[in-house]
């Protein structure tokens, strides 16, 4: 059965530091989403991670992607408020996607 | 380009009633798969459907339904409501299943008082 595990679940971090949420997945799939969720809302498309070594970045935030050790990262660079919210990392099934129990980051200032 | 619509955003219903929940797709998007939302059991895979057929399902009651039309718009259905099927229902939208990228609705929020 699939499985997506994120740590840490919840993170509060002052603004302007870094801090990096990692999330492990059981298969060898080669597609990893990351999405943004504010409280109440829908989810938001971050990044796509589609091969190993995939790397992608927006703004202050930062994606990674190692098939070999089935793990994505999300670095945050330089954190700001606006960044607070919940993060999920998604791995795609043959059939669905498997979401990760996500990860509530509080930015304070 | 207009994004995924959901209908309705918020409902409340009593337990045993039925609900049927709307979704339509991005414009030319054929895939659509639903999501269920609870604090505690987090994001879990409802069903998928493209061009009307339903693909696959994911691990609920017979009580869970949903259907697929000619354009595309998707509906899911719950019947005998029960408390615990309070949650935020999801759908999502793709060009076709396992697309590159997938777009979320804005969700319904069931009640079940």
């Amino acid at each position: 059965e699939l499985k997506v595990e994120q740590n840490p679940l919840f993170l509060s971090m002052q603004e302007g530091k870094n801090y990096t949420i990692y999330c492990n997945y059981s298969t060898t799939s080669d597609r990893l989403y990351w999405y943004r969720q504010d409280p109440g809302k829908s989810l938001e498309s971050l990044f796509v991670l589609l091969s190993n070594g995939a790397v992608k970045q927006e703004g202050r935030l930062m994606a990674s992607l190692d098939t070999k050790a089935r793990l994505s990262t999300l670095h945050i660079t330089a954190a700001v408020h606006d960044l607070s919210a919940t993060y999920f990392c998604a791995e795609q099934g043959a059939q669905k996607l498997v979401f990760g129990q996500g990860t509530r980051l509080t930015i304070n200032p | 380009k207009a994004g995924v619509t959901q209908t309705p955003r918020y409902l409340i219903k009593t337990r045993g009633q039925q609900v049927t929940l709307s979704c339509s797709p991005i414009s030319g998007h054929r895939s659509v798969s639903w999501y269920q939302q609870t604090p505690g059991q987090g994001l879990q895979f409802l069903f998928e459907y493209f061009s009307e057929t339903q693909r696959n399902k994911g691990n609920f009651p017979g009580r869970f339904s949903g259907r697929q039309f000619s354009n595309s718009r998707s509906e899911m259905n719950v019947s005998t409501l029960e408390l615990g099927d309070s949650a935020l229902y999801l759908c999502a939208s793709s060009l076709a299943p396992r697309a590159a990228e997938a777009f979320f609705g804005q969700g319904t929020r069931l009640t079940v008082v």
